[in-house]
Formats: structure tokens, sequence, C-alpha cells
């Protein structure tokens, strides 16, 4: 079963800490891209990547927030000295292109919460 | 600036009836959408989408119309199972030139399908 993987599922952290959310999009996938559901919300674009190249990070916060997908490997989005309000779900979903009529396949999601 | 409007918080509907899940949008270069389905702890999953240059696309039980005058977009789902009870998110890519392929979601329907 190829579909996308995001790991931790669940994570827990305190104020201050960093949190580390991976995804490995779908076999023959390239383009990854972070969303943020925050409690009773839609989910919110935060950015897309290709292999090692970020293409859009028009909805990323503008501190503390990074994400990065290397030549081999997982995607990552970190988010440093994190805070309360930084609790969300996080889900990255994946295409094989890009024309803008391509559908995104989506992972379960990492929940993140930050006591 | 909410570009892609879910109206109805929540739908209740009888099994075998049909479900109606309106979308609103105000960008008119939108020029896809899509419709995901997300139960609770699980990603979004993908259900139908349908491009501009249509104004139906149907796939068994879930059927998609899009009114572009309207700038307003509905599922169908028709007969409801209890099974199709989750929230629903309509989204939509597009955006003119340099469009990425980021989604825009609404902020999603929950379909309750009584027995």
């Amino acid at each position: 079963n190829a579909g996308v993987m995001q790991n931790p599922r669940h994570l827990v952290r305190r104020r201050g800490q960093e949190a580390r959310l991976r995804c490995s999009p779908m076999k023959g996938h390239s383009h990854v891209y972070w969303y943020r559901q925050l409690p009773e919300e839609g989910l919110k674009f935060m950015v897309y990547l290709q292999k090692e190249n970020i293409i859009d990070e028009s909805g990323m916060p503008k501190e503390r927030f990074s994400a990065e997908f290397p030549k081999e490997g997982p995607s990552i989005l970190r988010i440093q000295q994190v805070v309360r309000g930084d609790s969300a779900a996080y889900f990255c979903a994946s295409s094989k292109t890009t024309s803008g009529r391509e559908t995104q396949y989506f992972g379960p999601g990492t929940r993140l919460l930050v006591l | 600036d909410q570009q892609v409007k879910q109206n109805s918080p929540s739908l209740s509907v009888q099994e075998g009836r049909i479900s109606i899940l309106n979308c609103d949008y105000t960008n008119s270069m939108f020029d896809y959408f899509l419709w995901y389905k997300k139960y609770p702890a699980e990603g979004p999953t993908f259900l139908i989408s349908i491009s501009s240059i249509k104004d139906k696309n149907e796939d068994g039980r879930f059927t998609v119309f899009l009114n572009k005058s309207a700038k307003h977009l509905s599922l169908h789902i028709v007969p409801s199972q209890p099974g199709d009870s989750a929230v629903y998110f309509c989204a939509a890519s597009g955006g003119g030139s340099g469009n990425t392929g980021k989604l825009i979601f609404g902020q999603g329907t929950t379909l309750q399908v009584k027995p």
C-alpha cells in the first residue's frame, strides 16, 4: 500500500520545544503540500515543495516554521519554540504533477498538542 | 478573506434519501474543484472533482454540479447511506498565472445520515 504516510500520528510538546513532522508522499509522487487544520476550521494551505525546492510558502507563518523536502527521505515540517496556538492537525498531501488539475491525496495527519 | 464557503455547518438526512452539500466561491479564476470526505482522526479522502470546463461530473452515487455564473457548486449523494456520515470539504484550485495547485478549502459540512 503506497499511500501518503505521516508520522508521528500524535505529538505532544511543551511550550518552547521543537516539533518535527514527517511526510512520505505516495509512490511516484514528487509534489508535497502541507496544510493545517485548527479546531473547528477548514484546512489551510501552508507550503508546497518539490524535491529540494520550496515552490510556494505563502501560507507559512513568518517565524518559527520551516519545511524541507530533501533529495532522499521524507518531507519535514519543523516548528521551533512551539506555542499553544500551534496545537492543530497537520496534514500532508502529495500529487504526481502540479498541473493545477491534479488530485492531491492526503495522509492521516499529525495531531500536535502543545501543553 | 474566505474564498471558498460552505455556509451549512451541518446537514441531517434519512438513509436512502438525497444529500445535497453546497459550496460557494468568490475567485472567478478558480478552475478546478474537489470534494473530500473526512472522518474524525483521519486525513481527507478524495471523492470527486470537476473542471471548470464542465458543469457536471458523476461517479457512482456521487455527482458534482458546477454553476460558474453563480460561483456555486454542489455535491449530491444518492442514495445516502449511514457510512456517508462524515465531514465534507469543498476545495478549489487555480487562480491565474503562477498557480501552484494549492487547494483552498471551505470550512466543511458535517453530514449525518440516519438509519
